[in-house]
């Protein structure tokens, strides 16, 4: 099988305040993982890839400082938003590499950020 | 670049209606392409993988083919539980990531 959880699956927060996603694979060990950011209607952009134990690699106009990512072992990635802003508000889906699917990859259920 | 369009938008049939979506993709060396469906607020869920031209797979009634420069999503007499946002999406051999296009909105009439 293959199973990643994400939490939490929604999340207010003030303006200038810090929120932490997680993203978990349960039964598998997930040496990369991707997080990407949905925006009403629109579809999924990915953010950055992360790899276990290295730093993440970011796509272009994805700000380091702002966003940031730690993957510290084979079953967590972390994103956390930092000094969130109501533009911040978006949908986050996490993705891991692994597991016995086949695409050969698992996505997580989202994480609905609103900042207020 | 790698790019996928994704046609139409929105799609509103009858129940019992087949249709087809489409998706175009440019991409340098294709991996593979990929079909998901994705519910308000979840996730996307994965439906198929296609990945050599003229290749085909069929779920229920759902099947999806493929060429060299799109891919349809053939949706035979849906019902009302068919109703979801398909997303399509490719790899590349140059890397891991998966380029999304915007989706197709499905609405199914009872």
């Amino acid at each position: 099988g293959a199973v990643v959880s994400q939490h939490p699956s929604w999340v207010i927060c003030k303006s200038g305040t810090s929120v932490k996603i997680e993203c978990r694979s349960l039964d598998f060990q997930a040496t990369t993982m991707f997080w990407y950011r949905q925006f009403p209607k629109q579809s999924l952009m990915l953010m950055a890839t992360s790899n276990e134990g290295s730093k993440a690699t970011y796509e272009q106009g994805v700000e380091k400082d702002k966003f940031l990512i730690n993957h510290a072992s084979l079953t967590l990635s972390t994103l956390t938003v930092t000094s969130a802003h109501p533009e911040d508000s978006s949908f986050y889906i996490c993705s891991a590499r692994g597991g016995r699917r086949p695409d050969g990859y698992t996505f997580g259920s989202g994480t609905r950020l609103t900042v207020v | 670049e790698d790019q996928v369009t994704q046609s139409p938008e929105a799609l509103r049939l009858q129940e019992g209606e087949s249709s087809s979506l489409n998706c175009s993709y440019t991409v340098s060396g294709l991996r593979g392409l990929f079909w998901y469906r994705q519910d308000p607020g979840k996730g996307p869920e994965f439906l198929f993988t296609l990945y050599s031209a003229g290749e085909e797979k069929e779920k229920e009634r759902l099947k999806a083919t493929l060429t060299k420069k799109e891919s349809f999503l053939h949706i035979t007499a849906p019902k009302p539980e068919d109703s979801a946002t398909y997303l399509c999406a490719v790899r590349s051999t140059t890397g891991n990531q998966f380029y999304f296009g915007t989706g197709t909105s499905l609405t199914v009439i009872p």
